[in-house]
């Protein structure tokens, strides 16, 4: 089975752009999630997708949104970009009906906003 | 709220030798527990869990842990330390089903 994608995987923005990203899960996951990895914050999750509905979401600003389609795969979008928000972005699948079942994590998108 | 705390941002071993990771956890319930390791530029792979089954958990490339309800602890081992062990090591909590919260990091240097 193929792993979980993410494109682009660089990703170079200036402030007050947007920017969209994109994650295909594993064959047969329906749950993705997308997580912020920064060096003086860590890992923080961002928000999780099942069915195309936001299931969970973490505390983040409204300019971080995503959405999911039928197929499962996912986007996440970034408006009105700060340096800040320059960061590794993971994008996991899972299946659903087990609990806490493994998530499988993408090899993530690197965003450089100058 | 739960949450987990990694009590050592680096730690260097020789290899051959044991590996002592350490992860304090703070939960309301019994929680679900993870370890993950990351290489660099690499994704995040699983190497155990822990959810309320054996309290020592084994996983992959040698690794386990062992949930100490009384010390809320949940601590990863290995008894013998590869090359390719270095790696960044991060204690997760599941709460609310998939939602992660991760701990702050482990760096793991390993010396030949």
């Amino acid at each position: 089975k193929a792993g979980v994608t993410q494109t682009p995987r660089y990703l170079i923005k200036t402030r007050g752009q947007q920017v969209t990203l994109s994650c295909s899960p594993i064959s047969g996951h329906r749950s993705v999630s997308w997580y912020q990895q920064t060096p003086g914050q860590g890992l923080q999750f961002l928000f999780e997708y099942f069915s195309e509905t936001q299931r969970n979401k973490g505390n983040f600003p409204g300019r971080f949104s995503g959405r999911q389609f039928s197929n499962s795969r996912s986007e996440m979008n970034v408006s009105t970009l700060e340096l800040g928000d320059s960061a590794l972005y993971l994008c996991a699948s899972s299946l659903v009906g087990v609990r806490d079942n493994e998530q499988f994590f993408g090899p993530g998108t690197r965003l450089t906003v100058l | 709220a739960q949450s987990v705390t990694q009590l050592d941002s680096h730690v260097s071993v020789s290899e051959g030798t044991p590996v002592l990771l350490r992860c304090n956890y703070s939960s309301s319930y019994s929680p679900s527990l993870f370890w993950y390791v990351q290489h660099p530029n690499k994704g995040l792979q699983l190497l155990l869990k822990y959810t309320s089954a054996a309290t020592l958990v084994k996983g992959i490339n040698g690794f386990e842990a062992e949930f100490k309800k009384s010390e809320t602890s949940f601590h990863l081992t290995k008894p013998s330390a590869h090359m390719s062990d270095a790696a960044e090591y991060f204690c997760v909590v599941s709460v609310n089903g998939n939602k992660l919260v991760f701990g702050a990091g482990t760096i793991l240097r390993v010396k030949s």
